[in-house]
């Protein structure tokens, strides 16, 4: 069956601006997660939907950035006011009920100038 | 919260020849552990998981890993390998409680003929 599907997969951007990223998880599953790659820092935890329950965001690093889970399925992660250390790859992944393996999607390479 | 130390950053290797890929980590509770590998502009795929059971864990692509509990690692080896799997590979850690995946730094695999 399809995979996790992200877009843009690249993105390039003006500091300051904002910009909105689109994961679609595989059907069916229930936890969706965001991670960043950077190479400053690596691979690191941004943000966890499961299900209904309130998203776990003790990965955000600012008030900038924010996601939304709609209708249990698409997620969109926002920056606002991007800066120029916003520029990562941002990996989406989702897991059938959140305790089994993620699967992540190809990722969104964000350049901010 | 959980720590991956992965102890090589770059691992050159001759085709055919095999390769261990070093894997550390620190937890205060139970944990899976993980193995990822990425490809050149592509997002992370997984090679093993271990959850429970043997502690020698067989993946794809040939690769295998064994936990070690009272040395906390999980070191990654193949007994030989090809030009295709040079690629960098990344050790993840989740807890039990809410499967946030903590990962190492990488290590960049490149097999030369």
């Amino acid at each position: 069956g399809a995979g996790v599907s992200q877009s843009p997969s690249n993105k390039v951007t003006e500091k300051g601006k904002d910009v909105e990223l689109r994961c679609d998880p595989i059907s069916g599953h229930t936890a969706l997660y965001w991670y960043r790659q950077s190479l400053g820092q690596g691979l690191e935890f941004l943000i966890y939907f499961q299900g209904n329950s309130a998203p776990d965001k003790s990965g955000l690093p600012s008030d900038r950035f924010s996601a939304e889970r709609t209708g249990g399925s698409v997620s969109t992660l926002t920056i606002q006011r991007t800066q120029q250390e916003d520029s990562a790859v941002y990996l989406c992944a989702s897991s059938l009920d959140g305790t089994d393996t993620q699967y992540f999607g190809p990722g969104t390479r964000l350049t901010v100038l | 919260a959980q720590s991956v130390t992965q102890l090589d950053s770059q691992v050159p290797v001759f085709e055919e020849a095999p390769v261990e890929l070093r894997c550390n980590y620190s937890s205060s509770v139970s944990v899976y552990l993980f193995w990822y590998v990425q490809y050149p502009n592509q997002g992370l795929q997984l090679l093993l998981k271990y959850l429970s059971g043997s502690t020698l864990v067989k993946g794809i692509n040939g690769f295998e890993a064994e936990f070690n509990k009272s040395q906390t690692s999980f070191h990654l080896r193949k007994p030989s390998v090809h030009i295709s799997d040079t690629a960098e590979y990344f050790c993840a850690v989740s807890d039990l409680r809410d499967y946030k995946l903590s990962f190492g730094a990488g290590t960049t695999v490149t097999v030369r003929a």
